[in-house]
């Protein structure tokens, strides 16, 4: 166990739809960071936040937003979904310096029909 | 973005130690090498990681060539259970935004035989 919670463990939804991912990091963890992993993309980088704060972004589309709260828990939100969206979303967590590794979540299962 | 290079798969025999390669030519100065694996479809389990020296814990040793241009992973007895895609990754760093993420490439699908 990470010590990564995410949830829902699976969510089903129709094109068009918006849903809201929800990730809460390790205790003690400042940073958190988003990935999605599709079977034909590998796992892709989307976004950092450190201490509420975005650090960085990867591939994430517009369609996509994410934001950490001052508990430090986050959210993925993904609106207007495409089927091209059903992917695993992993959150991570890490203190946030250089030397600490971060630490992943058993994912949620998105499937957009 | 310093790259990895790794063999797409591997198998070892069970008990026996499976050493994993990994190529980093373009790595920085200030990079750390990870590593990390997925068993299915679970979340990438961190393992190990190193910027210079040999390292070692519980779970295997990482070996870092002195010019650090790559690395290998080591389980030193494998088990059924270390059959996973194993990823080999160097941290990027980014001062302007003291950003240090992680890009996973492909990775290396290792089989631990019966």
């Amino acid at each position: 166990d990470s010590g990564v919670t995410q949830t829902p463990k699976h969510l089903i939804t129709a094109t068009g739809q918006r849903v809201t991912l929800r990730c809460s990091p390790r205790s003690g963890d400042l940073s958190v960071y988003w990935y999605q992993q599709s079977l034909d993309q590998g796992l892709q980088f989307l976004i950092q936040y450190y201490n509420g704060e975005e650090r960085a972004k990867g591939n994430i589309l517009e369609r996509f937003s994410a934001q950490q709260f001052p508990d430090l828990h986050s959210e993925l939100n993904l609106s207007s979904l495409e089927l091209g969206d059903s992917a695993l979303y992993f959150c991570a967590s890490s203190v946030g310096d250089l030397n600490s590794p971060l630490h992943f979540g058993n994912g949620t299962r998105l499937t957009v029909t | 973005d310093a790259k990895t290079t790794q063999p797409p798969s591997m198998d070892c025999a069970e008990g026996r130690a499976a050493n994993l390669p990994c190529n980093h030519s373009t790595i920085s100065g200030n990079e750390y090498v990870y590593w990390y694996r997925q068993i299915h479809s679970q979340g990438p389990q961190y393992i190990i990681h190193g910027l210079k020296n040999n390292e070692t814990n519980e779970m295997a040793s990482l070996i870092i060539t002195e010019d650090r241009k790559s690395s290998t992973l080591i389980l030193p007895h494998a088990t059924l259970r270390d059959t996973a895609v194993y990823y080999c990754i160097v941290r990027v760093v980014s001062l302007a935004d003291s950003s240090y993420k992680l890009i996973f490439g492909s990775g290396t699908r290792l089989l631990v035989r019966p």
